[in-house]
């Protein structure tokens, strides 16, 4: 157990529709990043957050959008979803930007 | 092409052989880590090698890192079959603080 948490576990929606992924990181950790992994295109990185303001960003969509609140927990909103949204959604945290990264579970998105 | 490239992408051994995993990247780093995924689980990070250091030991792990080759390898000794997962290398960029890129991965599979 990495001590990251992730809600919910699985996901099932229609396409067009909006969902709010959430994550609480390891208690102590300042940063948390969001990442994508589908089959196609592997782990990609979208957004780092660290204590509460957008740290770096990466691929990630306008359509998608994330924040990290001031008890540090934070959500991935993902809007007007499509087909190729379908795919498992990693949060990890770390003490600082850099150090290593603990992983959650994953949320598993099926867009129909 | 991507940052964090690992070689090769797929390795097959016998149980007690030895395994090697290759990463490749391109920019400037301030570190670069080993992650393991399971099948469908969060990814684990396994070892940490600084941009000043040369090689790094943890059991069964060797990490080695070439800034001027700007590669790592992964060498696992004695692999298990519990060994079995995908591997990923990511690098920390040094202009970017914080910001990791992760490899697409070389997944090992040891026979028992």
């Amino acid at each position: 157990d990495s001590g990251v948490t992730q809600t919910p576990k699985h996901l099932i929606t229609a396409t067009g529709q909006r969902v709010t992924l959430r994550c609480s990181p390891r208690s102590g950790d300042l940063s948390v990043y969001w990442y994508q992994q589908s089959l196609d295109q592997g782990l990609q990185f979208l957004i780092q957050y660290y204590n509460g303001e957008e740290r770096a960003k990466g691929n990630i969509l306008e359509r998608f959008s994330a924040q990290q609140f001031p008890d540090l927990h934070s959500e991935l909103n993902l809007s007007s979803l499509e087909l190729g949204d379908s795919a498992l959604y990693f949060c990890a945290s770390s003490v600082y930007g850099g150090n290593e990264q603990f992983f959650g579970p994953g949320t598993r998105l099926t867009v129909l | 092409s991507q940052q964090g490239e690992e070689d090769p992408q797929a390795l097959s051994i016998q149980e007690g052989e030895n395994a090697t995993m290759n990463c490749s990247y391109k920019t400037s780093i301030n570190n670069l880590q080993w992650y393991r995924q399971n099948s469908g689980r969060g990814l684990v990070h396994l070892i940490l090698i600084r941009s000043n250091e040369r090689e790094k030991h943890s059991g069964r792990l060797r990490v080695t890192l070439d800034t001027s080759k700007k590669s790592s390898s992964l060498l696992i000794t004695a692999s298990r079959a519990a060994d079995t997962a995908s591997y990923f290398c990511a690098t920390v960029d040094n202009t970017n603080a914080g910001k990791s890129t992760f490899g697409d991965g070389t997944t090992l599979t040891v026979k028992p």
